[in-house]
């Protein structure tokens, strides 16, 4: 399967813990993207990485969120101390970054808060 | 920020009929881009459309796009059950990949 692959699908953290979420990116894709998304909601720009750099992180939360996309392996989105609030789908695109392309979009990690 | 926003909210229709979504947006664009989720799954690219262009098809798919009106529509002719799903419009305004999404359309195709 060449697409862009998340996981874990799902994961259950208790408030406080930590959530590490994976995204490997569509073979040949070396920019990527993610993304919230709230129930019943459209999806929130978090931030956009390329190999070893962050090109955009507007979208991320100042505290607690991180993420890295290294030269080898996948991108990591990393949330500390998680909270009630955290609770959503997180979704991991890849593009080959050039403009005017579409996103391809992995399956999302749902990440639920006890 | 760049938001689309997606009118009607939800859509029910019976197999065969047509489906058409409309998308508003608030400043100039670099291209809108038309995805389908269905429940529980990522989005599927469906259409994207530059700010040059007026219409595009794929399928039985046809997207138009009015700048002057910042909105878009996506047609969705002969529908199917299949075609169930939330459809969404996002807008990349300057180029630079980062895309902002509405709040989604839910169509319901009756067999």
């Amino acid at each position: 399967n060449a697409g862009v692959m998340q996981n874990p699908r799902h994961l259950v953290r208790r408030r406080g813990q930590e959530a590490r979420l994976r995204c490997s990116p569509m073979k040949g894709h070396s920019h990527v993207y993610w993304y919230r998304q709230l129930p019943e909601e459209g999806l929130k720009f978090m931030v956009y990485l390329q190999k070893e750099n962050i090109i955009d992180e507007s979208g991320m939360p100042k505290e607690r969120f991180s993420a890295e996309f290294p030269k080898e392996g996948p991108s990591i989105l990393r949330i500390q101390q998680v909270v009630r609030g955290d609770s959503a789908a997180y979704f991991c695109a890849s593009s080959p970054g050039t403009p005017n392309q579409p996103q391809h979009f992995g399956d999302g990690t749902r990440l639920s808060i006890l | 920020s760049q938001q689309g926003e997606e009118d009607p909210q939800a859509l029910s229709i019976q197999e065969g009929e047509n489906a058409t979504m409309n998308c508003s947006y608030k400043t100039s664009i670099n291209n809108l881009q038309w995805y389908r989720q269905n429940s529980g799954r990522g989005l599927v690219h469906l259409i994207l459309i530059r700010s040059n262009e007026r219409e595009k098809h794929s399928g039985r798919l046809r997207v138009t796009l009015d700048t002057s009106k910042k909105s878009s529509s996506l047609l969705i002719t002969a529908s199917r059950a299949a075609d169930t799903a939330s459809y969404f419009c996002a807008t990349d305004a300057r180029g630079n990949n980062r895309l902002a999404f509405g709040k989604g359309n839910q169509v319901v195709v009756i067999p």
